[in-house]
């Protein structure tokens, strides 16, 4: 079964710091990774979706990585803003179609 | 492009009664999955229906069920409403394949 793991479960940063959010999975048969922000009591808004046949995605200030034969992605936040406090969330989709969800890094960037 | 649509937004139940939940996905997706997400917790994966059939469901009591309709949008019932059913109901849609997910906006039901 595949289990998502996201480290670390909270992170405080001061404003205008870069930060790395990880998330691992230890299953590599997947057809892709997704990651998604949260914001208290809201939906699920997804930010990048990277292929299991790429490196990576870039969007804006982010940037995600994935290496799937080490079962590994990273979420690359530049210049952080208060803004972009959220909880983030990783989710793999197994090539059974099922998707797999982390348990999230709650971020905050201090003004 | 509308995206995945839930109604009802809110919805207060008493305990014992029974609550539906329904879900449009984006067009053209067959995929729909259901999550609940208790204050503070994690999502926790409800049901997956694809092409109007059950595909999958996570560890839940029969009392939570669904079904999908030919337009392939979905229904959630809760049967027999607890008081630790009061949680964010986040519904998602998605092509079969290689694709993501889309969410919807959630409801969130309380249960008094």
């Amino acid at each position: 079964k595949q289990e998502v793991t996201q480290i670390p479960a909270a992170l405080s940063v001061p404003e205008g710091e870069n930060l790395v959010l990880n998330c691992s999975f230890t299953d590599s048969a997947i057809y892709n990774l997704q990651w998604f922000r949260q914001d208290p009591g809201k939906g699920l808004t997804s930010l990048l979706l990277i292929q299991s046949s790429q490196r990576e995605q870039t969007s804006g200030r982010l940037n995600a990585s994935l290496d799937k034969s080490s079962g590994r992605s990273t979420l690359y936040i530049a210049a952080s803003q208060p803004g972009d406090s959220a909880t983030y969330l990783c989710a793999v989709r197994h090539t059974g179609n099922q998707f797999y969800f982390g348990t999230g890094t709650s971020l905050t960037v201090i003004p | 492009e509308a995206g995945v649509t839930q109604s009802p937004t809110h919805l207060i139940k008493t305990r014992g009664q029974q609550a539906t939940l329904r879900c449009s996905p984006i067009s053209g997706h067959t995929s729909v999955y259901w999550y609940q997400q208790a204050l503070g917790l994690g999502l926790q994966f409800l049901l997956w229906y694809d092409e109007g059939e059950e595909r999958n469901r996570g560890n839940f009591p029969p009392r939570f069920s669904g079904r999908q309709f030919p337009n392939y949008s979905s229904e959630l019932n809760v049967n027999a409403l607890e008081l630790e059913d009061s949680a964010l109901y986040l519904c998602a849609s998605s092509l079969a394949g290689g694709y993501g997910y889309t969410f919807g906006s959630g409801t969130r039901l309380t249960v008094v």
